[in-house]
């Protein structure tokens, strides 16, 4: 069983709407999760971290985590096309970030 | 403020030859990680240090990888002999503490022929 699971995609999204990424991870230890935008030909770049059960809000960005199920989600409201990139998530044990394989997210106009 | 910065961008060199690649963290940020990120295997770490000392080098694919950190402002990571398998985006983060966020510095583009 992978560390971090996520669903690699395409998931496409029209402009306006709500996109929605999931992760699943399997150390019950894991205490910080975060998420990291990518753009092709770009480095990863920390948008959302969460420590806490329930939501954290960030503008038209949310992160969920449930450590209860091992499941860690980020809502992107209003979605536009300049959102378009790879979406990691990770979660900390000792010391290093463990990354999912990452989400490709379309927006389309 | 400056953030990781990473040299070369871009390398081309032959099977064989030695790379050396470099990195300066953040100033103040004491932790720093090495990543290889391809198509194939996506993003995985190579080693990190803490306080300039290596914590962890089980990422670290084989013998021809060593990574080092003279002091607090300066990383580098030197494959030799290069392989055409050792070619992938090369990334350096930093942290200022442990298990939080890392800041990913612009990577560096490896081609062995």
């Amino acid at each position: 069983q992978k560390e971090v699971e996520q669903n690699s995609g395409p998931l496409s999204v029209p402009e306006g709407a709500i996109a929605s990424l999931n992760c699943t991870y399997s150390d019950r230890g894991s205490q910080s999760f975060f998420w990291y935008r990518q753009y092709s030909g770009k480095s990863p770049e920390l948008i959302m971290f969460i420590y806490s059960n329930g939501d954290k809000e960030d503008g038209r960005f949310t992160a969920q985590l449930n450590k209860a199920s091992q499941y860690v989600s980020l809502l992107i409201r209003d979605s536009q096309p300049s959102d378009s990139a790879t979406y990691l998530c990770a979660f900390s044990n000792t010391g290093k970030l463990i990354f999912g394989q990452g989400t490709t997210l379309q927006v389309k106009p | 403020d400056a953030g990781v910065i990473q040299s070369p961008r871009h390398e081309v060199t032959e099977m064989g030859q030695e790379v050396t690649l470099r990195c300066k963290p953040i100033s103040g940020h004491n932790s720093l990680f090495w990543y290889r990120q391809t198509m194939m295997r996506g993003l995985e770490l190579l080693i990190y240090f803490n306080n300039n000392v290596p914590i962890d080098d089980s990422g670290m694919p084989e013998d021809r990888f060593s990574a080092k950190m003279p002091n607090a402002s300066f990383s580098t990571l030197k494959i030799q002999p290069s392989e055409p398998r050792d070619s992938a985006v090369y990334f350096c983060a930093s942290s200022p503490t442990w298990a939080n966020e890392q800041f990913f510095g612009p990577g560096t583009r490896l081609t062995v022929l």
